[in-house]
């Protein structure tokens, strides 16, 4: 079975420009997650999921970020402006139903904004 | 928020050798966890130990809710276990800074 899948896996791309991540979740997971991780803050949660809607945005940065799940096989997190300071490895985890805390990571997009 | 304090920052170690990691948190909380980062970025579930203890090969983890602090214990390392290990109180999304272990050969 595969894992969570996560595209692309290193994207670098200029001040101001939008950049899309996806996210492809374990099949019959209901609930998928995004993580960012940088050197200062560490691992947080930005957003995360239940059967294709919103629960939590409360760790969402700014307007400038934004997430979906339009269906149970895909999400995309979007930054739109993108800022220096938004560089940073970008995980997507999922986990099955009744189990939120068995969290399957994906590999990670690694986002530099120059 | 909770604040998750993880000890000692940074080991290293010999293969072969034994270790305990420490989480502790400023408030009670459940559903904790620990993960291993491996050293090319992946992140793994090693542990869901609300409290009690649980055992997986060499590694094992002990949870002591009342006292708001959890061990993870790694016995005879090996060099794959190289990474960083975090704990987190994942209903609250509250993760600690992490351990950083180098298991030298």
């Amino acid at each position: 079975d595969a894992g969570v899948i996560q595209s692309p896996r290193h994207e670098v791309t200029e001040m101001g420009q939008e950049v899309t991540l996806r996210c492809k979740p374990i099949s019959g997971h209901d609930y998928l997650f995004w993580y960012r991780q940088t050197m200062m803050r560490g691992l947080e949660l930005l957003i995360y999921f239940n059967n294709n809607v919103p629960i939590d945005d409360s760790g969402m940065p700014e307007d400038r970020f934004s997430a979906k799940m339009p269906n149970a096989s895909f999400s995309t997190l979007k930054i739109q402006p993108s800022e220096p300071r938004d560089s940073a490895v970008y995980f997507c985890a999922s986990s099955p139903p009744d189990r939120f805390y068995e969290q399957f990571f994906g590999p990670g997009t690694r986002l530099t904004v120059l | 928020g909770i604040q998750v304090e993880q000890s000692p920052p940074d080991l290293i170690l010999q293969e072969g050798a034994n270790s305990t990691l420490r989480c502790n948190f400023s408030d009670s909380v459940n559903n904790l966890q620990w993960f291993h980062q491996n050293p090319w970025g992946q992140l793994i579930n090693l542990f869901y130990i609300p409290s009690g203890t649980k055992q997986n090969g060499r590694l094992s983890a002990t949870t002591v809710a009342t006292e708001r602090y959890s061990l993870l214990y790694i016995s005879s390392s090996q060099t794959t276990d190289s990474g960083v290990y975090f704990c987190a109180a994942v209903n609250q999304f509250y993760f600690g800074t992490g351990t950083s272990l180098t298991v030298i050969p």
